[in-house]
């Protein structure tokens, strides 16, 4: 069972455009939510991150926004990059718990020139 | 921030052979772990690797096939033991640090 759900799986976006990316998760128990950014032939790097008790994280063109009573999150990329195209994941994790992170199951972006 | 270095960053495996993959961080922590990334497809946490004990594996993953070492709070090694196509995946290390987790590049595993 995917924990933490992520939409959409592909977007395409015009650069300068926004790239919105979405997540939703069930456990209450999540207290971290990380955004990871994959280029090809490499390892996730933490982007930006958020904890539920802020709404908003801004960092440059990067922002989280946090809904926690509709359990959802999501990643907005302003004035969007061709240097922006990678697979960004979701991520959560536990308070307490183990420190491993669940993560949504990546959206692929692509900015077009 | 904490540096991960990951060897090998990639491989291609004869069917049936086990491969080991080391992970060394250049600070000491407590929290390592080994993911699982098929291709095109998200992480899954194949277990937590911890110092001193036996490493804890998520569910779908044995010690038999994926045994882990953590010798010591910087290293870490997993092996992919008896390995068939369906293996081939890329193997990341990641480590808690100042309630971050950073991943390693990855080690890319084709198996033939």
């Amino acid at each position: 069972q995917q924990q933490v759900k992520q939409s959409p799986q592909s977007l395409i976006v015009q650069k300068g455009g926004i790239s919105i990316i979405n997540c939703a998760y069930e456990n209450t128990a999540f207290d971290y939510f990380p955004w990871y950014q994959q280029f090809p032939g490499k390892g996730p790097a933490l982007l930006i991150a958020i904890r539920p008790d802020v709404s908003e994280k801004k960092e440059g063109r990067f922002t989280i926004s946090f809904n926690k009573s509709a359990k959802q999150f999501s990643l907005h990329i302003m004035d969007s990059q061709p240097g922006d195209s990678a697979t960004y994941f979701c991520a959560a994790r536990t308070k307490g718990g183990a420190n491993n992170l669940f993560f949504g199951t990546g959206t692929r972006l692509t900015v077009i020139p | 921030s904490a540096v991960i270095s990951q060897k090998p960053s990639r491989d291609i495996c004869q069917r049936g052979t086990s491969l080991t993959i080391q992970c060394q961080v250049d600070s000491q922590v407590t929290m390592m772990f080994w993911y699982r990334q098929q291709p095109g497809q998200s992480l899954t946490l194949i277990a937590t690797a911890n110092q001193g004990s036996e490493a804890t594996y998520e569910s779908g993953f044995v010690i038999d096939k994926f045994p882990i070492s953590r010798p010591n709070l910087t290293f870490s090694t997993l092996t992919v033991s008896n390995m068939s196509p369906e293996d081939s995946s890329i193997y990341l290390c990641s480590v808690a640090y100042r309630d971050t987790i950073y991943f390693g590049e990855g080690s890319w595993l084709t198996v033939v």
